[in-house]
């Protein structure tokens, strides 16, 4: 199975909050993003967290980690329209230098 | 700025056909990346380069070879296609993965048959 793992699915009303999750495997992760995806374009870094962190917050977005769980989420307030999109979270392992991804979630967001 | 271009954006290949996709940046990244994105999967890198000169294989190498002749241009060339390879690629240019942001391009829709 996927080492970085997501839901592939969240429908929200727009102005209400998004929380999408994500919990990964290993343990020496050092870096640890969220990336946007629209239909028929690249990805978009939104945010990225030091895995000695466990908040950051940057405008709408809030990313929480929890290391022991090594769980990730990332929570959207007053959701848009605009935020509708494929959101993948990807960590980087202590070794190497290759990003691993999870499967994406889906976010629909309805007026 | 251009960014990451990556071309052709959709292509269609028959089985043993080869072709190269071809990337370019031009914000004097060292660091750039292929991957490939299946539906329903995240991606999985093919190829890196550190610098012009210097590739390295990715989690799925299988199939793909690179090169790396200027810090500007990443081609990944498919040899003899096959209906597995069918999938969307990108490219994309960065620093070293850690607190700086990879840029990627637009995408490159293939389909084998």
């Amino acid at each position: 199975g996927e080492d970085v793992e997501q839901s592939l699915f969240l429908s929200v009303r727009e102005g209400d909050s998004s929380v999408i999750n994500c919990t990964y495997t290993d343990s020496s992760s050092t870096y640890l993003y969220w990336y946007k995806q629209e239909p028929g374009a690249g990805l978009q870094l939104l945010t990225y967290i030091f895995s000695n962190m466990d908040m950051k917050q940057d405008q709408r977005l809030t990313v929480l980690l929890n290391k022991k769980d090594k769980h990730l989420s990332l929570r959207i307030a007053d959701t848009q329209t605009g935020d509708s999109a494929i959101y993948f979270c990807a960590e980087k392992r202590n070794a190497g230098n290759m990003l691993t991804f999870g499967g994406g979630t889906r976010l629909m967001v309805k007026p | 700025n251009a960014g990451v271009t990556q071309t052709p954006k959709f292509r269609i290949l028959k089985i043993g056909q080869s072709m190269t996709l071809q990337c370019a940046q031009d914000m004097n990244h060292n660091y750039m990346y292929w991957y490939r994105q299946d539906p329903g999967m995240g991606l999985k890198l093919i190829y890196y380069s550190v610098g012009a000169g210097i590739t390295d294989k990715g989690e799925v190498p299988n199939g793909y070879n690179v090169s790396r002749s200027t810090t500007e241009d990443f081609p990944l060339r498919l040899e003899l296609a096959a209906p597995s390879q069918t999938s969307v690629y990108f490219c994309a240019s960065g620093g070293a993965h850690g607190n700086t942001e990879a840029f990627f391009g637009q995408g490159t829709r293939l389909t084998v048959v």
